[in-house]
Parts: C-alpha cells; structure tokens; sequence
C-alpha cells in the first residue's frame, strides 16, 4: 500500500464548478499535511498547508481528519488557470527533519 | 531572488556514459534532496542531505550517487546511466526544521537511449 494515495483523475469541471479531492495517509504518526500544486511539467509549488482545524485560502480549503487519516482540498468557482495537478504532501513523525512523502497528484482540467 | 537551479534542463544520452546533475539553492538550507517522477507513481526521493558531507538514501537510490561538499550544491551522478533511468528529475530544498515548505528546482529531462 502506498504511504500516500490519491485519485488520478482526471476531474474534468466546467469553470465556476466546485470541485473536491481526498487524499488518504498510511501513516498514522504523520504529523504535517500539505496540498502543492504542480502545472505540467513544472515544478511542484506550496499551495497551502493543512491544519487539524482546517483552513481555507481564498477559493480553497483544505481539511484533515486524522481519525480517518485523509486529506481534503475544495475548490470553489473553478477557474481555467485552476488547472494542474494536485500534489498531496505528508510529514511523517522521522526524526523531526523533512522528509516529505508525496502523491502521485490528482489532475484538474478545467474547461470554458 | 530565493530559487534553486538544476542543470541541464533537457538531456538525452547513451547508455553507459556518465552524467552529472547540478542543483544549487542560495536560501541557505540545509535539507536538499532529489526526486525522480514517473508517470502514475509520483515524486520518489532518490537521496537526501541534513547537511554538508551527511547524505543517505532515499527510496529509489539505485544507480545514483550524491555528494555535498557545499552546502548550496547537491549534484546527483548518474555513473552508468540505464534507460530505466529516463524520468524528470527534481532537486528540492527546506529547512531542516521549522517552515517545511520544499522549494523545487525546475526539473531535468532526462532521456537515456
């Protein structure tokens, strides 16, 4: 089982659409959560961190449940330029530094 | 302006002839690692250093090779290249504690024949 997994997709929605990914961790001492976005064939870039309490910026918000050990992140009036990848990123409790263990990411095309 | 920078960008080579990735960072951290990324599998750490001269492997070190001798370079050697060893490759950077926020070179195609 992978310690990180998401659905590929992809999610085709039209603009204005609201639209939802999960991601579930295997790693119940997990102890920091991350959502990056990455645009084809760029580099992965931070699009919000993720706090037990959850936390919204903007359009997105991003929630955690630990009980159940997902991630989500909701999108709100979809845009074109909202399409890319979504990378779903853990901490796992190692040793205190940052290893990061991530997705294979969640497509998000978005059409006119 | 903070950033971290790979070298090449694109490279196509034979199997065999040895190669080097360059990755440097000017944020002063002390975390760097590389990944490789294949499609449906994700980013995959390749090695990783906590500082200058400490280096480990990650999950898929076979066939690679890192130094970090400085603490703003971390190149990754590939010393037989296969052509399993086509993919995009990325260095990234953090702190070590504190802000995790990885900060990602803009890749290296590379393509083994």
């Amino acid at each position: 089982r992978k310690e990180v997994e998401q659905d590929p997709g992809p999610f085709n929605v039209p603009e204005g659409a609201t639209v939802a990914f999960n991601c579930t961790y295997s790693n119940s001492a997990s102890q920091s959560f991350f959502w990056y976005r990455q645009d084809c064939r760029k580099e992965p870039k931070l699009l919000m961190s993720v706090y037990s309490s959850g936390n919204e910026d903007g359009r997105f918000t991003a929630q955690l449940n630990r009980a159940s050990q997902y991630i989500s992140l909701l999108i709100r009036d979809s845009k074109l330029s909202d399409s890319a990848t979504y990378l779903c990123v853990v901490l796992p409790l190692s040793g205190g530094y940052n290893k990061l263990i991530f997705g294979a990411g969640t497509r998000l095309a978005v059409h006119p | 302006e903070a950033q971290v920078t790979q070298n090449p960008r694109y490279l196509i080579t034979v199997t065999g002839k040895k190669l080097t990735v360059t990755c440097s960072q000017n944020m002063n951290h002390e975390y760097m690692s590389w990944y490789r990324q294949d499609p449906g599998l994700g980013l995959r750490q390749i090695y990783y250093s906590m500082n200058v001269e400490v280096t480990d492997k990650g999950d898929v070190p076979e066939g690679y090779k890192v130094s970090r001798k400085e603490k703003r370079n971390f190149p990754l050697i590939l010393e037989s290249p296969s052509p399993n060893q086509t993919s995009l490759y990325f260095c990234a950077s953090s702190r070590i504690q504190g802000s995790t926020e990885a900060f990602f070179g803009q890749g290296t195609r590379l393509t083994v024949v």
